[in-house]
């Protein structure tokens, strides 16, 4: 079984400061983690994935995130927020599920973080 | 390259009636996912086909249902609809390689309300 818990629902930064948001998982097995951002009634766009590769991945925008395995956590920064930055982020992980030979990857989301920019 | 499609937009139904929801994949891809997104929640799973078959449930009753087509576009299809149904409606495709797990690109979704 696998779960996500991002810590904070809203979080608000001034334009030019740091951003961190926190995700936390549980996965019973080896986990994929990804970082989505979703704009006002628009879908989900991906900014990252870790896929056990190097642990610090670099995305989109200016974002990375650091998997730690010891922490289980998979936090998303950014350096310097930007006005466009302001949405909702959500942290999901994946892992092969499955019975009887056949596999799926299918993503557990976290319950998003919305995030403020003012300038 | 295009990227994933859904229709409609939006979509107004009223309980008990029956609704479709159609996605077509990013070109190349041949899996698709369906997700459900209540408001202020994130996406619950529903379900994933791949080759022409369900290869995966989420905890969604049977009157949710799918279909996968040849050319990899998919229908959501939802019975006897309840209030609780209504929510944003998330399709995704991927490339299944069968070697580890694949990322999922996400279409605009379909807002279904159910009155």
């Amino acid at each position: 079984a696998q779960s996500v818990t991002q810590l904070g629902s809203h979080v608000s930064v001034s334009e030019g400061a740091l951003v961190l948001l926190r995700c936390n998982y549980s996965s019973s097995v080896p986990p994929y983690l990804f970082w989505y951002v979703q704009y006002p009634n628009q879908g989900l766009q991906l900014l990252l994935k870790y896929t056990s590769a190097a642990t610090l991945v670099k995305g989109i925008n200016g974002f990375e995130a650091e998997f730690k395995k010891s922490e289980t956590s998979f936090h998303l920064t950014k350096p310097s927020a930007h006005m466009s930055d302001a949405a909702e982020y959500f942290c999901a992980v994946s892992a092969l599920t499955g019975a009887g030979g056949t596999s799926y990857g299918k993503l557990t989301f976290g319950q998003g973080t919305i995030l403020t920019v003012h300038p | 390259e295009t990227g994933v499609t859904q229709s409609p937009t939006h979509l107004i139904k009223t309980r008990g009636q029956q609704v479709t929801l159609r996605c077509s994949s990013q070109s190349g891809h041949n899996t698709v996912s369906w997700y459900q997104q209540a408001l202020g929640q994130g996406p619950q799973f529903i379900f994933q086909y791949y080759r022409e078959e369900e290869n995966g449930r989420g905890n969604f009753p049977p009157r949710f249902s799918g279909l996968q087509f040849p050319n990899y576009s998919s229908e959501l299809n939802v019975n006897a609809l309840e209030l609780d149904d209504s929510a944003l409606y998330l399709c995704a495709s991927s490339w299944t390689s069968g070697s580890g797990v694949d990322t999922q690109y996400f279409g605009p979704g379909t807002r279904l309300t159910v009155l």
